[in-house]
């Protein structure tokens, strides 16, 4: 069965550090793996996602993060915080593989910016 | 942006009331889902349906209840709302079943059983 872990429910960076998001997942087919962002009091938007083919995505807003197989891990990644990058950030991966075909999701990780 | 939209986006109810929560899309999508999510915690999938006439229970026990009588249309009741039921309930659809595309979100119901 598919599952999700997000390392840190809670980083905290500085503007214009380094965010680094960790996920690692486990599937027992090749995985579809998703980035989610939540802003308070709303839904979920995507950020990005791994399909198949080049094992490093970009996303919206700067984001990216690279599907390493042999750590079965997908982190995200931007090189450079701003104050509005501030939420909640899912990491998902998908149950192709199962009857349901659901998206399994992590527990998420809240990032807070300094100024 | 995505086409689906929740209403209401916030609900203050008594005990005991009927609720309705509204849940639709414009983008034909087949699969829809419903997610309970608990302030600053993880989604836990509580209906998902394939179709038209198809609903199903989700890996959270729930005792709400939901139908799909038409595609773009999915709505969530409860008979009777208590505290336990406080949460933010959150609608989504997928283009496909297979769970090889992206899911696409409501910005969500915040509910309040007082």
């Amino acid at each position: 069965a598919q599952s999700v872990t997000q390392l840190g429910s809670h980083v905290s960076v500085s503007e214009g550090a380094l965010v680094l998001l960790r996920c690692n997942y486990s599937s027992s087919v090749p995985p579809y793996l998703f980035w989610y962002v939540q802003y308070p009091n709303q839904g979920l938007q995507l950020l990005l996602k791994y399909t198949t083919g080049a094992t490093l995505v970009k996303g919206i807003n700067g984001f990216e993060a690279e599907f390493k197989k042999s750590e079965t891990s997908f982190h995200l990644t931007k090189p450079s915080a701003h104050m509005s990058d501030a939420a909640e950030y899912f990491c998902a991966v998908s149950d192709y593989g199962g009857s349901q075909g659901n998206l399994i999701f992590g527990k998420g990780t809240k990032l807070s910016v300094k100024p | 942006e995505a086409d689906i939209y929740q209403t209401p986006r916030y609900l203050v109810i008594g005990t005991g009331k009927k609720i309705t929560l509204e849940c639709s899309q414009t983008m034909g999508h087949d699969k829809m889902y419903w997610y309970q999510q608990d302030p600053g915690m993880e989604l836990h999938l509580i209906h998902y349906s394939y179709g038209v006439n198809s609903t199903e229970k989700g890996d959270l026990s729930s005792e709400s209840t939901v139908s799909r009588i038409r595609t773009e249309h999915f709505p969530l009741t409860l008979e009777s709302a208590r505290p336990s039921h406080t949460s933010q309930y959150l609608c989504a659809s997928t283009k496909g079943g297979t769970g090889k595309t992206e899911a696409f979100f409501g910005q969500g119901t915040r509910l309040t059983v007082v």
